[in-house]
């Protein structure tokens, strides 16, 4: 079984451009996290999906940020007119059963290093 | 929102030493984690907590649940070169549908 996935594991863009990052959860998983590392920081929560369905996004800012988990395919976390300081590492992690029921068993990506220019 | 203190920010030790690190809050969580993270990857899960006073162990690493459930510490015994990485502590609150991090513990262990 294949853990979580992540893709890219590094991308560049410039100011103003969009990033794409996207995340397949582990077979069988049905809910979806996101979170945000600064450099020497601990991991930031930015949002909660569960198939087609956005649960808690009270940690991802107002503007420019966006995310999907679609009935086929990865979740997509999408950044706007992205500036310097998304610049960060994003992780995804994935869960067969919500965090309340289980609390560990969540699994994390290997990451997405958004470096913005 | 909710904070989490880890302390201490980083530890040099030589190989054999135990270590120990700690995380307080000022919030009740129910649940407290301790994650693994080496460079480039994410982090992976050590050690879980569910109740108050708990504790537990996995090989060489201990971690207890504190009774006010406002701090949780781990422990590791004998360490080793492949200890090196950064150690986060995590919450989820009874409400929570998500995890609080710490700042995490840089450990480094000299051969």
């Amino acid at each position: 079984n294949a853990g979580v996935m992540q893709n890219p594991r590094h991308l560049v863009r410039r100011r103003g451009q969009e990033a794409r990052l996207r995340c397949s959860p582990m077979k069988g998983h049905s809910h979806v996290y996101w979170y945000r590392q600064l450099p020497e920081e601990g991991l930031k929560f930015m949002v909660y999906l569960q198939k087609e369905n956005i649960i808690d996004e009270s940690g991802m800012p107002k503007e420019r940020f966006s995310a999907e988990f679609p009935k086929e395919g990865p979740s997509i976390l999408r950044i706007q007119q992205v500036v310097r300081g998304d610049s960060a590492a994003y992780f995804c992690a994935s869960s067969q059963l919500g965090l309340l029921i289980s609390p560990g068993g969540q699994f994390f990506g290997p990451g997405t290093r958004l470096t913005v220019l | 929102g909710q904070q989490l203190n880890q302390s201490p920010q980083s530890m040099f030790i030589q190989e054999g030493e135990d270590v120990s690190m700690n995380c307080t809050s000022s919030s009740i969580f129910n649940t407290w984690l301790w994650y693994k993270q080496d460079p480039g990857e994410g982090p992976v899960l050590l050690i879980a907590l569910y109740k108050a006073g708990e504790l537990t162990s996995n090989g060489r690493l201990t971690a207890q649940f504190g009774i006010t459930r406002k701090d949780s510490f781990l422990n590791i015994s004998a360490s080793i070169p492949s200890d090196v990485g950064i150690y986060f502590c995590a919450g989820l609150t009874s409400s929570g549908s998500r995890l609080t991090f710490g700042e995490g513990t840089q450990l480094t262990v000299n051969p």
